[in-house]
């Protein structure tokens, strides 16, 4: 079965400062990767997605992500955060495998304070 | 149009009280969840609906009970609730639960707050 495993529980950032917030997996097939976002109050949104090709992959709100194969890794940057995007981060994985379910990581929460 | 629909947005409900979550989804998908999800927890699958036929139940207890009426439309009932399911619930669709790639990406919608007293 998956696993996701998010590192940091609690990140806080000054504006402006650069953020990555890690993500492995555990599976060896072919996976599907997310990362959704859920601010304060709200809904799960979905940030960006892979499933193949280039794995350098961008997302909304100037987010990107990275696959990295061996590392089994799908980390979330972004060059420079702002206020809003205090938020609870949420990394998620599928195989190609039908009827697997959508896996998710713990949750990383980010505090950016002014 | 990629939206899911949930009604109603907030819920209070006693323990003895019956009452339904609604979901609807009109992006032809065949496959709908539902998930419960804790404050600043992620989300727990509870149920997968496959061409409107339940195809995982994740151990959740029988005051929850599942519907899909059609391929647009998903239920949850609930009946003698107790206070620690008071939660944000959420369904999901996908195009299906097989295949590659875009197949599984899980469009999820704002979800019903529940509260049960």
């Amino acid at each position: 079965a998956q696993s996701v495993s998010q590192h940091n529980h609690h990140v806080i950032l000054s504006e402006a400062a650069s953020l990555e917030l890690g993500c492995n997996y555990s599976y060896g097939g072919t996976v599907n990767l997310f990362w959704y976002v859920q601010y304060p109050g709200q809904h799960l949104q979905l940030l960006l997605k892979y499933f193949s090709g280039d794995p350098l992959v961008k997302g909304i709100k100037g987010f990107e992500a990275e696959f990295i194969k061996s590392k089994f890794s799908f980390n979330l940057r972004k060059p420079s955060v702002q206020w809003s995007d205090t938020a609870e981060y949420f990394c998620a994985v599928t195989a190609n495998s039908g009827n697997t379910p959508l896996v998710f990581g713990k949750g990383t929460r980010l505090s950016v304070i002014a | 149009d990629t939206e899911v629909t949930q009604t109603p947005k907030h819920l209070v409900m006693g323990m003895t009280n019956k009452k339904s979550l609604k979901c609807e989804q009109h992006m032809g998908h065949r496959a709908m969840y539902w998930y419960k999800q804790k404050a600043k927890k992620p989300p727990e699958l509870m149920f997968v609906y496959s061409y409107e036929k339940l195809s995982i139940n994740e151990s959740v207890p029988s005051r929850f009970s599942p519907e899909c009426p059609n391929s647009s439309l998903l239920n949850l009932h609930l009946h003698a609730l107790q206070p620690e399911d008071s939660a944000l619930y959420l369904c999901a669709s996908s195009r299906t639960t097989g295949g590659v790639g875009p197949s599984y990406e899980q469009y999820f919608g704002p979800g019903t707050r529940l509260t049960v007293t």
